[in-house]
């Protein structure tokens, strides 16, 4: 199936810094989609990207929709203890069913106080 | 409203024993899914109902069965489990409507073991 490359896999930082992720693919998306799932718990949806150049903020959080339409990026500023959980991305791949999403396989952050 | 609930919410089964896991959604979305999530491969479908009465099989849908009872519940039912179906199943619901079409929302997940 498609590929989402999520990137880092992982992250260890210090309460109060900035985080960037972000995810790419070789193929073109038509929606960007940023969960965050805590330890137990289903994932939450953080920010929905419609369209391509598209900047968005949820609080501390900023996405953007890449140009190409072929990648994304999640920002977290002046990061807090509660941010620690796993971000995943998720794109609706264009040309593809309406009803199925293609997932990143995250991005664990840990942020030590 | 609860969202989207799933029950149990952890369960143990001997190889070749059979159970649901139900799902319900209360925000009247039209189309819901089930997920499971394994360490190092992320969420992967296995069916999805796109309406009440239709059903479609996902990337993974081998060795499970579902029925979409109505609007609001969607179950998935494993007829003979094996120790490879042990995994965190996730429900999820997405109204599709022109202005949100693929938000989908989560239920809070069932862990189940297959021993």
């Amino acid at each position: 199936g498609q590929q989402l490359n999520q990137s880092p896999q992982s992250m260890f930082i210090q309460e109060g810094e900035d985080v960037s992720m972000n995810c790419t693919s070789s193929s073109i998306f038509n929606t960007w989609l940023w969960y965050k799932q805590d330890p137990g718990e289903g994932p939450v949806l953080l920010i929905a990207l419609y369209k391509a150049g598209e900047l968005t903020s949820n609080g501390r959080l900023t996405a953007q929709f890449g140009i190409t339409r072929k990648d994304s990026f999640l920002n977290i500023s002046a990061s807090i203890p509660s941010d620690v959980g796993i971000y995943f991305c998720a794109g609706q791949l264009s040309g593809g069913s309406n009803y199925k999403l293609t997932f990143g396989k995250g991005t664990l952050l840990t942020v030590n106080p | 409203n609860a969202g989207v609930t799933q029950t149990p919410k952890f369960q143990v089964l001997k190889t070749g024993q059979s159970m649901t896991l139900q799902c319900a959604q209360d925000m009247n979305h039209n189309s819901m899914y089930w997920y499971r999530q394994d360490p190092g491969m992320g969420l992967r479908l296995i069916y999805y109902s796109a309406s009440e009465g239709t059903t479609d099989k996902g990337e993974v849908p081998n060795g499970y069965n579902v029925s979409r009872l109505n609007k609001r519940e969607f179950s998935l039912r494993l007829e003979s489990a094996a120790p490879s179906q042990t995994s965190v199943y996730f429900c999820a619901s997405s109204y599709d409507r022109v202005e949100q079409p693929y938000e989908q929302y989560f239920g809070p997940g069932t862990r189940l073991t297959v021993t």
